[in-house]
This record gives structure tokens, sequence and C-alpha cells, in this order.
């Protein structure tokens, strides 16, 4: 059983490109999040969905989009990354109860 | 709109003493809190959490105590060890949001020798 794992935990990106971030669960959960977590500041929801093939915005989903095909897969897509976008991504997911469970994070650094 | 707040960017506390840590919200209608721990580099791990229809949760050495009128909560860390040094986030939801989480900005937890 490995919870919540996030692909890939490193990527360096230039001004313009795009990129794919991997969130997968094992605990059968129906809900998964996207946040994102900058110095200074906790961490804020990009993304959500509640179920497979559903997707909401969150508090901060401007230049994101998301995508939730399979139920243990929520991926999060940057279409043309920006240097405002440099930060540690975190997928989490939740069984419909109030407790979530964070994946390990991705750092991103778009130059 | 900050609507969750710790005030306190980081606490240091001797080992064996207590540790509390505070954290402050401004939604009424938030109706369940939690406490996230987290190491460098990894994931942030969920640590306790109370529903607001009750004032004190206890999980071993951990407590969590909520004023509802001053829509205050804190965490109790007794006694506080080495390993319990970390970054410890405060975060609230409300009911039928799809358990939307809003985060406080954390406390940074030294426990010293």
């Amino acid at each position: 059983n490995a919870g919540v794992t996030q692909t890939p935990k490193f990527r360096v990106l230039k001004t313009g490109q795009s990129m794919t971030l991997l969130c997968a669960q094992d605990m059968n959960h129906e809900y998964m999040y996207w946040y994102r977590q900058d110095p200074g500041m906790g961490l804020r929801l990009i993304h959500y969905s509640v179920g497979e093939g559903t997707t909401a915005k969150g508090e901060v989903p401007d230049g994101y989009n998301v995508s939730r095909l399979k139920k243990q897969n929520f991926l999060l897509g940057l279409e043309s990354a920006a240097p405002s976008q440099t930060s540690v991504y975190f997928c989490a997911s939740s069984y419909a109860g109030r407790t979530q469970y964070f994946g390990p994070g991705t750092r991103l650094t778009v130059l | 709109d900050q609507q969750v707040k710790q005030n306190s960017p980081s606490l240091s506390v001797q080992e064996g003493r207590i540790s509390i840590l505070n954290c402050d919200y401004t939604n009424s209608m938030f109706d369940y809190f939690l406490w996230y721990k987290k190491y460098p580099a990894e994931g942030p791990t969920f640590l306790i959490s109370i529903s607001s229809i009750k004032d004190k949760n206890e999980d071993g050495r951990f407590t969590v105590f909520l004023n509802k009128s001053a829509k205050h909560l804190s965490l109790h860390i007794v006694p506080s060890q080495p390993g319990d040094s970390a970054v410890y986030f405060c975060a609230s939801s409300k009911a039928g949001t799809a358990s939307k989480l809003t985060f406080g900005t954390g406390t940074r937890l030294q426990v010293t020798l």
C-alpha cells in the first residue's frame, strides 16, 4: 500500500514549456486535490476532484488544468509555464471524509 | 483574506516540556479542524483532528483544544521530543465543500535537548 505517490519529484522548466504532474493513490479514495506551497505561505488549493471524470477549481486555478480519467489518478498540467509557478506541488486524496492524505510533493522550478 | 492564521512562525521548546501551537480562524462556517506535521522535503502528515461538536480531542502525546466562541484552536504536545521538530499546519474545512481544506501558514517547532 503505497498511499499517495507523485511523479516526478523534481523538475526544471523553461518559461513557456509545458508539463504534466501525475498523482496516483491506491486507497480507493473518491476525492483528490492539488495544492501548491510557497515560502511563508500555507498550502493553497489549485484544483480538486470529487470522483472519476469530475474536476473543479480551487483557490488558485489560473494557469493550470487537471484531468481525472481514472479514479486512482489525478493529473495536473501546466500548458505554458511561468516563473510564478515555481513552487512545491502536493497532491492529496480523501475517502470523502474530512481527512486528506498527502503525497511527498513535486518541486518545480520555472526559469 | 486569510481565514486561518498561525501567528507564531516559530517556537522553540526544551525536550520533555509542553509545546503549545496556536491557530485562529475567522470563518464561523468551519466545522472541522486538523493539524498536519511536515518534515523538510516530505508531504504533510495528518496528526490529529477535531469536530466543532467537541472541545477536546486527545491522541497519545497530542491534544487539540477548540474554543468556538474565540474561534481558536491549539495543539498541545506533551512531552515534547526531538523528533517532533517540524512545521505544523493548522487546517479547517466546512461541511458540504468536498472536504476542501484552508491552511494556515505554519509554525516551525524546534525541540531542543
